[in-house]
């Protein structure tokens, strides 16, 4: 069975400083990775994916996300932190080798940026 | 609509009530998820639909829970005789069908079990 875990219930970070959100991965198959970001009270927002070709994957917001096979992570990243990037920050796979699966989710980080 | 909508917004029923939770996807999207989120944890998956037949249901609790999709657009969850364990925001989510695409998500019902 496929499962996400992110490590770091919250991770802080100054604005204007790297910040690093960490998720590692475990599919029987190859994986299908992708980013959301929560905001109070909405929905999940789609940030970006990996689904094959190049490791380092760019998506929405100036974010960033590495897919690293050995160590089994995808970690999302950006260069410069702004206070407006504080939100709840899931991680999510699915399973390429297992057709008709859903997208399963890790329990979330909360990123808090500080101005 | 542009976007996933879900009706309620916000529903309070009493323990042993029946409860249903109505999910509009993006038109065109075959796929349809529902998750459930409780406080403080990730949306887990509860079924599945591509088109209008369960693709995956393993994520639904127990047989009080039953989701159906009809005409392959519109999905109802049901779930019958409540229990406060039930309290949490519903979640649900259409896309373009396949494992490539991204999950557009509606902004949840909210189910409190008194």
């Amino acid at each position: 069975a496929q499962s996400v875990a992110q490590p770091e219930d919250q991770v802080n970070v100054a604005e204007g400083n790297p910040l690093t959100v960490k998720c590692t991965y475990s599919v029987s198959g190859n994986p299908y990775l992708f980013w959301y970001v929560q905001y109070p009270n909405r929905g999940l927002q789609f940030l970006l994916k990996y689904i094959t070709g190049d490791n380092l994957v760019k998506g929405s917001y100036g974010f960033e996300a590495e897919f690293n096979k050995s160590q089994t992570s995808f970690h999302l990243k950006k260069p410069s932190a702004l206070v407006s990037d504080s939100a709840l920050y899931f991680c999510a796979v699915r399973d390429v080798n297992q057709a008709g699966t859903a997208l399963i989710f890790g329990k979330g980080t909360t990123l808090s940026v500080s101005s | 609509g542009a976007g996933v909508s879900q009706t309620p917004s916000n529903k309070v029923t009493e323990k042993g009530k029946y409860v249903e939770l109505r999910c509009d996807p993006i038109s065109g999207h075959t796929a349809l998820y529902w998750y459930r989120q409780s406080l403080g944890q990730g949306p887990e998956f509860l079924i599945y639909f591509q088109g209008t037949g369960a693709a995956d249901d393993s994520g639904l609790p127990n047989d009080r829970f039953f989701a159906v999709r009809p005409e392959g657009s519109v999905s109802t969850l049901k779930i019958q005789r409540t229990e406060r364990g039930d309290s949490a925001v519903y979640l649900c989510a259409s896309s373009f069908g396949g494992a490539t695409g991204e999950l557009f998500f509606g902004e949840g019902s909210r189910l409190t079990v008194l």
